[in-house]
Protein backbone atom coordinates (compact mmCIF):
# COMPACT_ATOMS: atom_id res chain seq x y z
CA UNK A 1 0.00 0.00 0.00
CA UNK A 2 1.29 3.57 -0.86
CA UNK A 3 1.95 6.01 2.05
CA UNK A 4 -0.23 8.37 0.20
CA UNK A 5 -3.05 8.00 -2.35
CA UNK A 6 -3.85 10.91 -4.76
CA UNK A 7 -5.99 10.25 -7.58
CA UNK A 8 -4.44 11.15 -10.98
CA UNK A 9 -7.18 12.29 -12.77
CA UNK A 10 -7.12 14.08 -15.48
CA UNK A 11 -9.88 16.12 -14.16
CA UNK A 12 -11.56 18.07 -16.59
CA UNK A 13 -14.42 21.44 -15.46
CA UNK A 14 -15.87 24.10 -16.96
CA UNK A 15 -14.89 27.44 -15.90
CA UNK A 16 -16.49 28.76 -12.34
CA UNK A 17 -17.35 25.47 -11.22
CA UNK A 18 -15.95 23.82 -8.00
CA UNK A 19 -13.06 21.26 -8.16
CA UNK A 20 -12.82 19.14 -5.72
CA UNK A 21 -9.69 17.08 -4.58
CA UNK A 22 -8.77 14.44 -2.07
CA UNK A 23 -5.80 12.36 -0.66
CA UNK A 24 -5.56 9.17 1.21
CA UNK A 25 -2.86 8.42 3.66
CA UNK A 26 -1.93 5.38 5.64
CA UNK A 27 0.41 7.00 8.52
CA UNK A 28 -1.60 7.90 11.51
CA UNK A 29 2.17 9.97 12.76
CA UNK A 30 1.46 12.58 9.81
CA UNK A 31 0.81 15.94 11.68
CA UNK A 32 1.55 18.65 8.76
CA UNK A 33 -0.38 18.85 5.35
CA UNK A 34 0.05 20.50 2.58
CA UNK A 35 -1.30 21.11 -1.30
CA UNK A 36 1.55 22.44 -3.73
CA UNK A 37 0.46 23.49 -7.46
CA UNK A 38 2.72 22.79 -10.25
CA UNK A 39 1.94 24.76 -13.60
CA UNK A 40 3.60 23.35 -16.81
CA UNK A 41 7.40 23.40 -17.04
CA UNK A 42 7.75 24.97 -13.82
CA UNK A 43 8.32 23.54 -9.86
CA UNK A 44 5.99 22.86 -7.36
CA UNK A 45 4.40 26.00 -4.91
CA UNK A 46 2.85 25.80 -1.76
CA UNK A 47 -0.51 26.72 -1.96
CA UNK A 48 -2.06 26.07 1.45
CA UNK A 49 -0.67 24.51 4.90
CA UNK A 50 -2.32 23.02 7.32
CA UNK A 51 -1.78 21.61 11.24
CA UNK A 52 -3.52 18.21 12.26
CA UNK A 53 -7.32 18.38 12.11
CA UNK A 54 -9.32 21.52 10.38
CA UNK A 55 -10.45 23.55 7.91
CA UNK A 56 -8.13 26.28 6.60
CA UNK A 57 -9.86 28.98 4.27
CA UNK A 58 -7.78 31.16 1.50
CA UNK A 59 -9.49 33.03 -1.14
CA UNK A 60 -11.07 30.79 -3.23
CA UNK A 61 -9.04 28.15 -1.83
CA UNK A 62 -10.38 25.42 1.14
CA UNK A 63 -8.14 22.84 2.95
CA UNK A 64 -9.81 20.40 4.98
CA UNK A 65 -8.05 17.09 7.47
CA UNK A 66 -9.97 14.39 8.74
CA UNK A 67 -7.18 12.80 10.86
CA UNK A 68 -9.60 10.12 11.82
CA UNK A 69 -10.11 8.76 8.50
CA UNK A 70 -6.80 9.81 7.47
CA UNK A 71 -8.52 11.73 4.48
CA UNK A 72 -7.33 15.34 3.26
CA UNK A 73 -9.52 17.71 0.70
CA UNK A 74 -8.83 21.02 -1.66
CA UNK A 75 -11.21 23.06 -2.58
CA UNK A 76 -10.98 25.41 -5.40
CA UNK A 77 -14.13 27.77 -5.38
CA UNK A 78 -15.06 29.85 -8.69
CA UNK A 79 -12.64 28.00 -11.01
CA UNK A 80 -10.30 29.97 -13.16
CA UNK A 81 -8.64 28.53 -16.36
CA UNK A 82 -5.63 29.42 -14.52
CA UNK A 83 -6.28 26.88 -12.41
CA UNK A 84 -5.40 24.49 -14.62
CA UNK A 85 -2.30 22.57 -13.12
CA UNK A 86 -1.33 19.57 -11.10
CA UNK A 87 -2.00 19.42 -7.62
CA UNK A 88 0.00 16.96 -5.42
CA UNK A 89 -0.58 16.49 -1.49
CA UNK A 90 1.81 16.62 0.82
CA UNK A 91 2.27 15.60 4.37
CA UNK A 92 4.94 14.83 7.30
CA UNK A 93 5.25 13.81 10.85
CA UNK A 94 5.55 16.54 13.58
CA UNK A 95 9.49 15.66 14.93
CA UNK A 96 11.93 18.47 14.66
CA UNK A 97 13.93 15.84 12.92
CA UNK A 98 11.79 14.57 10.01
CA UNK A 99 12.28 16.42 6.84
CA UNK A 100 10.87 13.65 4.89
CA UNK A 101 8.08 14.96 2.89
CA UNK A 102 5.45 12.18 1.35
CA UNK A 103 3.66 13.17 -1.54
CA UNK A 104 1.24 12.09 -3.68
CA UNK A 105 1.56 11.27 -7.33
CA UNK A 106 -0.51 14.54 -8.59
CA UNK A 107 -3.79 15.02 -9.60
CA UNK A 108 -4.05 16.89 -13.28
CA UNK A 109 -7.04 19.85 -13.60
CA UNK A 110 -7.83 21.51 -16.64
CA UNK A 111 -10.56 24.20 -16.15
CA UNK A 112 -12.10 24.66 -19.39
CA UNK A 113 -13.06 28.54 -20.60
CA UNK B 1 10.68 35.17 -9.82
CA UNK B 2 11.35 32.01 -7.45
CA UNK B 3 13.56 32.22 -4.29
CA UNK B 4 14.85 29.23 -5.34
CA UNK B 5 16.96 29.37 -8.74
CA UNK B 6 18.26 26.04 -10.92
CA UNK B 7 20.45 25.76 -13.65
CA UNK B 8 20.36 24.34 -16.16
CA UNK B 9 16.97 24.32 -17.19
CA UNK B 10 17.49 21.73 -19.58
CA UNK B 11 20.42 19.06 -19.88
CA UNK B 12 21.10 16.21 -22.18
CA UNK B 13 23.81 13.82 -21.54
CA UNK B 14 25.39 10.96 -22.60
CA UNK B 15 25.74 7.93 -20.38
CA UNK B 16 29.49 8.22 -20.03
CA UNK B 17 29.20 12.30 -18.96
CA UNK B 18 30.01 13.95 -16.08
CA UNK B 19 27.89 16.84 -15.45
CA UNK B 20 26.26 18.94 -12.27
CA UNK B 21 23.25 20.60 -11.33
CA UNK B 22 23.51 23.59 -9.78
CA UNK B 23 20.97 25.17 -6.99
CA UNK B 24 20.92 28.49 -5.23
CA UNK B 25 18.50 29.93 -2.46
CA UNK B 26 18.17 34.15 -1.56
CA UNK B 27 15.34 33.06 1.16
CA UNK B 28 17.87 32.47 4.14
CA UNK B 29 16.67 28.99 4.79
CA UNK B 30 18.63 26.65 6.36
CA UNK B 31 17.72 23.17 4.99
CA UNK B 32 18.21 22.78 1.12
CA UNK B 33 16.82 19.23 -0.82
CA UNK B 34 16.94 17.47 -4.07
CA UNK B 35 14.26 15.43 -4.86
CA UNK B 36 13.59 13.71 -8.55
CA UNK B 37 10.23 13.87 -10.09
CA UNK B 38 9.32 11.03 -12.95
CA UNK B 39 5.82 11.27 -14.69
CA UNK B 40 2.80 10.11 -12.69
CA UNK B 41 5.06 9.19 -9.94
CA UNK B 42 4.90 11.03 -6.33
CA UNK B 43 8.60 13.40 -5.70
CA UNK B 44 11.16 10.99 -4.48
CA UNK B 45 13.38 12.80 -2.17
CA UNK B 46 17.35 11.97 -3.02
CA UNK B 47 18.85 14.26 -0.06
CA UNK B 48 18.92 16.44 2.55
CA UNK B 49 21.18 19.25 3.66
CA UNK B 50 20.69 21.18 7.40
CA UNK B 51 23.04 23.52 8.00
CA UNK B 52 25.47 22.30 5.26
CA UNK B 53 25.86 18.90 6.75
CA UNK B 54 23.70 15.77 4.86
CA UNK B 55 21.33 14.32 7.02
CA UNK B 56 19.23 12.26 4.49
CA UNK B 57 20.28 9.88 2.23
CA UNK B 58 17.67 8.17 0.45
CA UNK B 59 19.70 4.98 -0.82
CA UNK B 60 20.22 7.16 -3.78
CA UNK B 61 22.78 5.25 -6.15
CA UNK B 62 26.65 6.60 -5.99
CA UNK B 63 26.30 7.86 -9.39
CA UNK B 64 24.10 10.34 -7.75
CA UNK B 65 26.81 12.84 -5.40
CA UNK B 66 25.42 15.88 -3.85
CA UNK B 67 27.35 19.15 -2.51
CA UNK B 68 26.50 21.91 -0.34
CA UNK B 69 29.33 24.04 0.54
CA UNK B 70 27.28 26.67 2.38
CA UNK B 71 23.22 27.05 2.97
CA UNK B 72 22.87 29.02 -0.07
CA UNK B 73 24.21 26.53 -2.63
CA UNK B 74 23.39 22.87 -3.21
CA UNK B 75 24.96 20.88 -6.13
CA UNK B 76 23.98 17.39 -7.97
CA UNK B 77 27.17 15.82 -9.14
CA UNK B 78 26.23 13.27 -12.04
CA UNK B 79 28.38 10.63 -13.53
CA UNK B 80 27.64 7.45 -15.59
CA UNK B 81 24.06 7.40 -15.52
CA UNK B 82 21.13 5.42 -16.66
CA UNK B 83 18.40 6.25 -19.42
CA UNK B 84 16.01 5.26 -16.45
CA UNK B 85 17.35 8.53 -14.28
CA UNK B 86 15.87 10.66 -17.06
CA UNK B 87 13.60 13.23 -15.03
CA UNK B 88 12.85 16.40 -13.43
CA UNK B 89 15.71 17.28 -10.56
CA UNK B 90 13.87 19.14 -8.41
CA UNK B 91 15.46 21.45 -5.79
CA UNK B 92 13.94 23.05 -2.52
CA UNK B 93 14.62 24.80 1.14
CA UNK B 94 13.13 25.45 4.05
CA UNK B 95 13.47 26.21 7.40
CA UNK B 96 13.07 23.93 10.17
CA UNK B 97 9.45 22.46 10.39
CA UNK B 98 8.48 24.58 7.57
CA UNK B 99 7.21 24.41 4.39
CA UNK B 100 9.18 23.66 0.76
CA UNK B 101 9.76 26.28 -1.19
CA UNK B 102 10.92 24.64 -4.88
CA UNK B 103 12.89 25.99 -7.78
CA UNK B 104 11.59 25.30 -11.32
CA UNK B 105 13.73 22.16 -11.70
CA UNK B 106 16.55 20.53 -14.16
CA UNK B 107 14.86 18.45 -17.18
CA UNK B 108 17.78 15.96 -17.11
CA UNK B 109 17.87 12.82 -20.23
CA UNK B 110 20.37 10.79 -20.71
CA UNK B 111 21.06 9.19 -23.77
Amino acid sequence: QKEVEQDPGPLSVPEGAIVSLNCTYSNSAFQYFMWYRQYSRKGPELLMYTYSSGNKEDGRFTAQVDKSSKYISLFIRDSQPSDSATYLCAMRGSSSNDYKLSFGAGTTVTVRA
Amino acid sequence: ETGVTQTPRHLVMGMTNKKSLKCEQHLGHNAMYWYKQSAKKPLELMFVYSLEERVENNSVPSRFSPECPNSSHLFLHLHTLQPEDSALYLCASSRTNSPLHFGNGTRLTVT
